[in-house]
């Protein structure tokens, strides 16, 4: 099984609706990040959850939002869509000893 | 503010050659690097870590804080080596580490 898990793997959307992406771990791991990869960008950083009570903006939180519902569960909503928010979208915790970051698999989101 | 540079968005080798991806950082602190690889269809996943100073797959990379540079080397490239590579730093900001990545740089090897 997999340690870090995101639902959906793929959803299509339409512009300004709403949408939830979950990510869920079982690391038991305080630190949680949400990622979007676009070609020739890399991966930027969104928001990061260094435990429960704790949530930081990272680059490009604009458009954003997460919610830390539980040390395993860290969701990303999207308020508005809008098409350039279409990417692959990546959760990641990361373990406090080796700061060594484990991935889930990517949620492919299209906005339309 | 952390920051990682990787020049390359796409580095071309033939089988059997040698390979340098670049990676370059900024950071006030002492950082920690690492190198994370992604294979066609698979997820993200650490090659290799500064501190650990080891060697994975043939791959190496050596801090060198006067250059900043993070730079991973390969003698002898593999067609298995293909694949998207990230250069990441983690920095200490608040209650914790905050990982940064750099643009990444794909990989290809040719026969």
């Amino acid at each position: 099984d997999a340690d870090v898990t995101q639902t959906p793997r793929n959803r299509i959307t339409k512009t300004g609706k709403r949408i939830m992406l979950e990510c869920s771990q079982t690391k038991g791991h305080d630190r949680m990040y949400w990622y979007r990869q676009d070609p020739g960008l890399g991966l930027q950083l969104i928001y990061y959850s260094f435990d429960v009570k704790d949530i930081n903006k990272g680059e490009i939180s604009d458009g954003y939002s997460v919610s830390r519902q539980a040390q395993a569960k860290f969701s990303l909503s999207l308020e508005s869509a809008i098409p350039n928010q279409t990417a692959l979208y990546f959760c990641a915790t990361s373990d406090p000893d080796s700061s060594e970051a484990f991935f889930g698999q990517g949620i492919r989101l299209t906005v339309v | 503010a952390q920051r990682v540079t990787q020049p390359e968005k796409l580095l071309s080798v033939f089988k059997g050659a040698p390979v340098e991806l670049k990676c370059n950082y900024s950071y006030s602190g002492s950082p920690e690097l690492f190198w994370y690889v992604q294979y066609s269809r698979q997820r993200l996943q650490l090659l290799l870590r500064h501190i650990s100073r080891e060697s994975i797959k043939g791959f190496t990379a050596d801090l060198n804080k006067g250059e900043t540079s993070f730079h991973l080397k390969k003698p002898f490239a593999q067609e298995e080596d293909s694949a998207m590579y990230y250069c990441a730093l983690s920095g200490v900001t608040g209650g914790g580490n905050k990982l940064t990545f750099g643009t990444g740089t794909q990989l290809k090897v040719e026969l």
